[in-house]
């Protein structure tokens, strides 16, 4: 089935490592976007690409990177995590930014900074 | 400032039906969406609504009042399936998702 695969499913480590969340679609969606979920607050964007080869800063890109080096692959690096950083990231996909299209998700990276 | 509000959670009885509420401020608004999100899992993407009105599908219909800063989320004849939180967000003047922080609907039989 298509859609967007991320990796790892869940992740525990300690802090000042540093971690690669994977993200992989088979859409050939355009725009793609990293989300971090936490309890009682609502999806927050971390950082967006509107096409490859680009890359834009969302609401809490702090202590985050990413890159989009093709069109299917979007990775977000953490490169020192800290215990803040625990949450479970969602990767998301559309046809394109500037629309009414819907994002199609990825199934979420659980990751514990200790 | 942005922001999206919607109650934390709700409960109802299979078969019944339910109303979840979103309300939001925006200085630009491109559309309204609503996504499902069952427990361990990622959203789904449910509607989306940009012009005022009910946009029906299926057992789910979705409201829009632009002018009021409303919207709602309408389940019917309600199944033990539909037990998942339930997200609003609006999409800003910058086609950026402003998220609510999700409903938690609880389903009793």
């Amino acid at each position: 089935i298509a859609g967007i695969t991320q990796a790892p499913t869940s992740q525990i480590l300690a802090a000042g490592r540093r971690m690669t969340l994977r993200c992989t679609q088979d859409m050939r969606h355009n725009a793609m976007y990293w989300y971090r979920q936490d309890l009682g607050l609502g999806l927050r964007l971390i950082h967006y690409s509107n096409t490859a080869g680009t890359t834009g800063k969302g609401e809490v890109p702090d202590g985050y990177s990413v890159s989009r080096a093709n069109t299917d692959d979007f990775p977000l690096t953490l490169a020192s995590a800290v215990p803040s950083q625990t949450s479970v990231y969602f990767c998301a996909s559309s046809e394109s930014r500037d629309s009414s299209g819907e994002l199609f998700f990825g199934e979420g990276s659980r990751l514990t900074v200790l | 400032g942005q922001n999206i509000d919607q109650p934390t959670e709700m409960t109802a009885t299979e078969g019944a039906i339910v109303q979840i509420n979103c309300t939001y401020q925006t200085s630009g608004f491109n559309g309204l969406f609503w996504y499902q999100q069952h427990a361990g899992e990622a959203p789904t993407f449910l509607s989306y609504n940009v012009l005022d009105g009910l946009e029906e599908k299926g057992r789910f219909s979705s409201f829009l009042s632009r002018s009021k800063g409303y919207s709602y989320l309408l389940l019917k004849e309600l199944q033990m399936k539909d037990s998942a939180s339930y997200l609003c967000a609006h999409m800003d003047s910058n086609y950026q998702l402003i998220w609510g922080a999700g409903t938690k609907l609880i389903i009793k039989p």
